[in-house]
């Protein structure tokens, strides 16, 4: 039941370019996107609802694709301040509670 | 707006002992959550609160047991706790269905 992300870590260089993927096994209702920088609680970048369109924050977006059950996040042109581990977290079935990936590691180096 | 907080910040309890975990939301929300996170791991959900008065269990519940006191406040409870226990956990809650969930800022647990 919990999504599955990829990479399970990335090392970039400031500038440079990330893509997040997130795919589950059970048909999507929503796709959650969190960040948790180390020490931290998680916190809410973006919700994508079934039937909506990419969203973006910042240089921050993704997109959902209902019928491969996948998520993607896109950081374009990243900052330093982008480090962290990033959770997706999908709602199973239309159930209420939140199951996260077991998250991706972003490390942006100057 | 406190948001959601979390009581303790940390906690070190000996195998068999018993402590509860505090958590309160000031946003008036309806669902309550409990998760773990493991060194490396993933947020795994123990139990979810969908409104006052229902609990449900999540992916890990084994040894533990919550209580929905109030709309405000749920907590969570380790009757004898385990080594395996030791983790960092966090609450959160969140208005409705499909929106934004708060994380509180954790309590990091060892059990010796």
């Amino acid at each position: 039941q919990q999504p599955v992300q990829s990479p399970q870590a990335v090392i970039l260089r400031e500038g440079e370019d990330a893509v997040i993927n997130c795919s589950s096994s059970k048909a999507l209702y929503s796709v959650h996107w969190y960040r948790q920088k180390h020490g931290e609680a998680p916190v809410f970048l973006m919700i994508l609802l079934k039937g909506g369109e990419q969203k973006g924050h910042d240089k921050i977006s993704a997109s959902f694709n209902e019928k491969k059950q996948q998520s993607s996040l896109y950081l374009t042109a990243s900052q330093l301040s982008y480090s962290g581990t990033y959770f997706c977290g999908t709602l199973p079935g239309g159930a209420q509670k939140l199951v996260f990936g077991q998250g991706t590691r972003l490390t942006i180096n100057p | 707006n406190a948001g959601v907080t979390q009581t303790p910040k940390f906690q070190v309890l000996k195998t068999g002992q018993s402590m509860t975990l505090q958590c309160a939301q000031d946003m008036n929300h309806n669902s309550m959550y409990w998760y773990r996170q493991d060194p490396g791991m993933g947020l795994r959900l123990i139990y979810y609160s969908a409104s006052e008065g229902t609990t449900d269990k999540g992916e890990v519940p084994n040894g533990y047991n919550v209580s929905r006191l109030n709309k405000r406040e749920f907590s969570l409870r380790l009757e004898s706790a385990a080594p395996s226990q030791t983790s960092v956990y966090f609450c959160a809650s969140m208005e409705r269905f499909r929106e934004t969930q708060y994380f509180g800022p954790g309590t990091r647990l060892l059990v010796l």
